[in-house]
């Protein structure tokens, strides 16, 4: 079964400080891939980043990062000097080649509000 | 390059009633999927169409929802009759490879 838990329901900051998501998945799949989303109050899910299981290289991309552990199957997401634009649900989410026809398996997401 | 199209935005109906909610997916994209999102939750696959067959239909509730992707582009997903516990948001994706899905903005629906 595949699973994705998003531990933090909500988080709360000020503005500059950083911030990170977590994320811990369950598969039994060997290859898979892991998404960041990231849903603002307009509704539409925005692609973060995708990671491919055999890729355990961290990436950052501005003032985000990402730190993939295989280990520990997590897939955490920082925010480096949030800001209030940053406010949004984001949601991680784990997609598998194997049986299950390749289907995208989400977490409840984590609500970030950023204060200025 | 255009996102993933869907309208309406909002739909307000009455219990009983039918909805339709239509979706054109990025120019290019095979795949296409709906999703439900119920509020405080992730998104659940409906179904997922490869070109115009639809390939995994499994989480779709059959005896009130159905859908359509004849010509392999746009899809329109219906519920007939609606239920009060069908209010939600409901998205359309599509992808050219399969891994990396971009979703439209949704259709926000209550059903009353």
């Amino acid at each position: 079964a595949q699973k994705v838990t998003q531990a933090q329901t909500e988080i709360s900051v000020v503005e500059k400080e950083d911030v990170t998501l977590d994320c811990v998945y369950e598969t039994r799949d060997t290859t898979y891939y892991l998404f960041w989303y990231k849903q603002p109050p307009s509704g539409e899910l925005v692609f973060l980043i995708r990671r491919n299981s055999f890729d355990e290289q961290n990436e950052i991309s501005g003032r985000y990062s990402w730190n993939f552990q295989k280990s520990t199957s997590s897939f955490n997401f920082t925010i480096t000097a949030s800001q209030v634009v940053d406010s949004a649900v984001y949601f991680c989410a784990l997609f598998d080649r194997g049986s299950t026809l390749g289907r995208l398996y989400f977490g409840r997401g984590t609500q970030l509000t950023v204060w200025p | 390059e255009a996102g993933v199209v869907q309208s309406p935005r909002y739909k307000i109906i009455e219990k009983k009633q039918p909805v339709a909610f239509w979706c054109n997916p990025i120019s290019g994209h095979n795949t296409l999927y709906w999703y439900l999102q119920n509020l405080g939750q992730g998104p659940e696959l409906l179904i997922r169409y490869e070109n115009e067959e639809a390939v995994d239909d499994s989480q779709l509730p059959k005896d009130r929802f159905s859908a359509e992707r004849l010509k392999g582009v746009d899809s329109t997903l219906k519920i007939q009759p609606a239920e009060l516990g069908d209010s939600a948001v409901y998205l359309c994706a599509s992808s050219g490879r399969m891994e990396t899905q971009y979703f439209g903005p949704g259709t926000r629906l209550l059903v009353l």
